[in-house]
């Protein structure tokens, strides 16, 4: 079955430590997108991919690196440098550029304390 | 610049109906729709591209008024199953997706 795994579902960290977060996708689309959202919120973007070894920042991209190595693998590391990591983030693939749907991945729900 | 909806929350009997607006100070380039449930991923319902597009499945339908800058998510006789938070998304133009404020919809038995 084709889709996009995010893993994994829950992840706790203390404060100060990197996090690296998985994002997987078989669905053979060039794009890929880290979305944060927070309690009650909606969702902001962090960072997006429309090709391999190429990424661009969102409207939130402070504290957050990630690598497009792979077409299939999108990585989202929140560094210790994000004030407010705890969150729930979620990434998702279109087939291209331009106005595709996005497919969204089953979220990963972070906690640093 | 984010897509505003309004209502913020509705609640509903089950078979009563619900329209959801989605305006825009900046002109509209498309106007996607998604449904999100607790704790769970958005899920795509449908994707307008020009002024005057109506589009639906089921009993939910959208419409797209260019001019207007505004788009509208109806949702029809709503069964239990539409309970959750609506996002509209709008492109401007960009190859960003730009969500909406979202709108909580509730339905009771």
């Amino acid at each position: 079955d084709g889709g996009i795994t995010q893993s994994p579902k829950y992840l706790f960290r203390k404060e100060g430590q990197n996090v690296t977060l998985s994002c997987e996708q078989n669905l053979n689309h060039d794009a890929m997108y880290w979305y944060r959202q927070d309690p009650g919120q909606g969702l902001r973007l962090i960072y997006y991919s429309q090709i391999v070894n190429d990424f661009q920042k969102g409207d939130i991209a402070e504290g957050y690196s990630v690598s497009r190595e792979k077409k299939e693998s999108f990585p989202l590391t929140v560094t210790s440098a994000q004030k407010n990591p705890t969150a729930f983030y979620l990434c998702a693939s279109s087939p291209g550029q331009g106005v595709y749907e996005q497919y969204f991945g089953p979220g990963t729900r972070l906690t640093v304390t | 610049q984010q897509p505003v909806q309004s209502p913020q929350a509705v609640i509903l009997r089950e078979g009563e109906d619900a329209v959801i607006n989605c305006s825009s100070s900046k002109a509209l380039y498309s106007v996607h729709w998604y449904r999100q449930k607790h704790g769970e991923a958005p899920v795509f319902l449908m994707i307008l591209l020009k002024g005057g597009e109506q589009k639906g499945h089921d009993k939910i339908s959208a419409s797209f008024n260019e001019k207007k800058q505004q788009s509208s998510l109806y949702l029809t006789a709503s069964q239990l199953s539409y309970s959750g938070t609506y996002f509209c998304g709008t492109h401007y133009n960009t190859d960003k997706l730009i969500f909406g404020t979202g709108t909580r919809l509730q339905v009771f038995p």
